[in-house]
């Protein structure tokens, strides 16, 4: 069965950088692609990002560029995904989704989300 | 970048149908996914493409997407459907790729 685990709850201060992985199971990794999302306390969804797992290719939201990189190690199926200069906004729940890349497919499978929490 | 309208909440009576919907200019012409999302859960996925249902999920869940309106309904609504509801679709004109509306509350009175 298709499972995306991730890591566990971390705290931060302001400034610092935080990298959460995600790693598959269950499917070929490299014919997906995965999204990052976030989701703020009480707040909705919020897209963050997508990374091909086939050649590495990502796309991020301009208001993100320069703050995240996503990256994949292949060998491991596990997706990661660093955010930068962390402030205490950034505060959030934070989810791998196994994402097809076509428009007409939704995100079919998730994480079960890791705490991020940003404070001094 | 494009904009996805859901109303913060719908109620409804167990037993009858709940509509949710999510608003967008020519959303028509898009397609439209939907996410479950019960309290302490990770989202899943209801609907995609419009109208289809993922393995697993009961045919009571439906969507459809037409002019500036798409809708997901619920039939025969139960307890467990309390949660919350968000619409998605994919923009590639967009610097969101994915953009999510806001999320609708559903409550089974």
């Amino acid at each position: 069965q298709v499972q995306l685990v991730q890591s566990g709850a971390e705290v931060k201060k302001p400034g610092a950088s935080v990298k959460v992985s995600c790693k598959a199971s269950g499917y070929t990794f490299t014919n997906f692609g995965i999204s990052w999302l976030r989701q703020a306390p009480g707040q909705g969804l919020q897209w963050m990002g997508w990374i091909s797992t086939y050649n590495g290719r990502t796309s991020y939201p301009q208001r993100l560029q320069g703050r995240v990189t996503m990256t994949t190690d292949t060998s491991s199926s596990t997706a990661y995904m660093e955010v930068r200069s962390l402030r205490p906004d950034d505060t959030a729940i934070y989810y791998c989704a196994r994402d097809s890349g076509i428009a007409v497919a939704g995100f079919d499978f998730w994480g079960l989300g890791t705490l991020v929490t940003v404070s001094s | 970048s494009y904009v996805l309208t859901q109303p913060s909440s719908v109620s409804v009576a167990p037993g009858k149908a709940a509509r949710i919907t999510c608003g967008g200019n020519n959303i028509g012409s898009k397609s439209v996914h939907w996410y479950q999302q019960k309290p302490g859960q990770a989202p899943v996925l209801v609907i995609y493409n419009d109208s289809d249902r993922p393995s697993g999920i009961p045919e009571r869940f439906s969507g459809s997407n037409s002019g500036n309106t798409a809708t997901l309904t619920i039939s025969r609504v139960e307890a467990g459907d309390e949660a919350d509801y968000y619409c998605q679709l994919y923009d590639s004109t967009s610097d969101l790729l994915w953009v999510f509306g806001g999320g609708t509350k559903l409550t089974v009175l």
